[in-house]
């Protein structure tokens, strides 16, 4: 199956710094990556969508200039969580989506924590 | 509003024993729904269902869409405890912008004691 990684899996860093996530597709190429965040006992919820070579489509509530997606290749999108604060403490997780089948893979997950 | 609901939002069963868990949805342009298995990482993938009344089996576990009503179980046989996780059922579409997303149940809670 497809495979999707995610570095790193876990970070801890000060409040007011900025911290990149990645995620790739090791095996075949994600026309369609999605980034999602997961707080504790809750569901999954999108951040945004991102399609190679474009911007990407944040969801209502998610703030573009803080939660920095690039998506430059058909195997990579980083998400930046720019001056991070506490509340941004959270489960990153991405997903991509490609190739000859329509599923969603996901990736490991990226703990943030904010200190 | 497009929504999805699973219940029970928890289970608590013993070895051995037989679980059923329910997905129901109201989405527009319906492609798909999937289950999902979350442990302690992130979600990964169980069934892909696009077809009403075709069963989906792997192992002790199966899954079966009813596009008229609307809705989705998962069956899981001789649980173990390893099957303990949240099982998330999500729905495949287009939405008012033609954009296609996911829409994600709350998932359903699932310990299975020894």
């Amino acid at each position: 199956g497809a495979v999707v990684s995610q570095h790193p899996s876990r970070v801890i860093c000060k409040s007011g710094t900025s911290v990149k996530i990645e995620c790739r597709s090791l095996d075949f190429q994600a026309t369609t990556m999605f980034w999602y965040r997961q707080f504790p006992k809750q569901s999954l919820m999108l951040m945004a969508t991102s399609n190679e070579g474009s911007k990407a489509t944040y969801e209502q509530g998610v703030e573009k200039d803080k939660f920095l997606i690039n998506h430059a290749s058909l195997t990579l999108s980083t998400l930046t969580v720019t001056s991070a604060h506490p509340e941004d403490s959270s489960f990153y997780i991405c997903s991509a989506r490609g190739g000859v089948s329509y599923e969603q893979y996901f990736g490991p997950g990226t703990r943030l924590t904010v200190t | 509003e497009d929504k999805v609901v699973q219940s029970p939002l928890s289970l608590v069963v013993h070895e051995g024993d037989t679980v059923t868990l329910n997905c129901s949805y109201e989405v527009t342009n319906f492609r798909s729904l999937l289950w999902y298995k979350q442990e302690k990482k992130a979600p990964t993938f169980l069934f892909m269902l696009t077809s009403s009344g075709i069963e989906k089996k792997s192992g002790r576990l199966s899954s079966i869409l009813d596009k008229k009503e609307l809705f989705s179980i998962l069956n899981i046989t001789a649980t173990q405890t390893g099957d303990s996780a949240v099982y998330l059922c999500a729905v495949d579409h287009y939405n008012a912008g033609n954009n296609r997303k996911l829409i994600w149940g709350l998932g359903t809670s699932l310990a299975v004691n020894p």
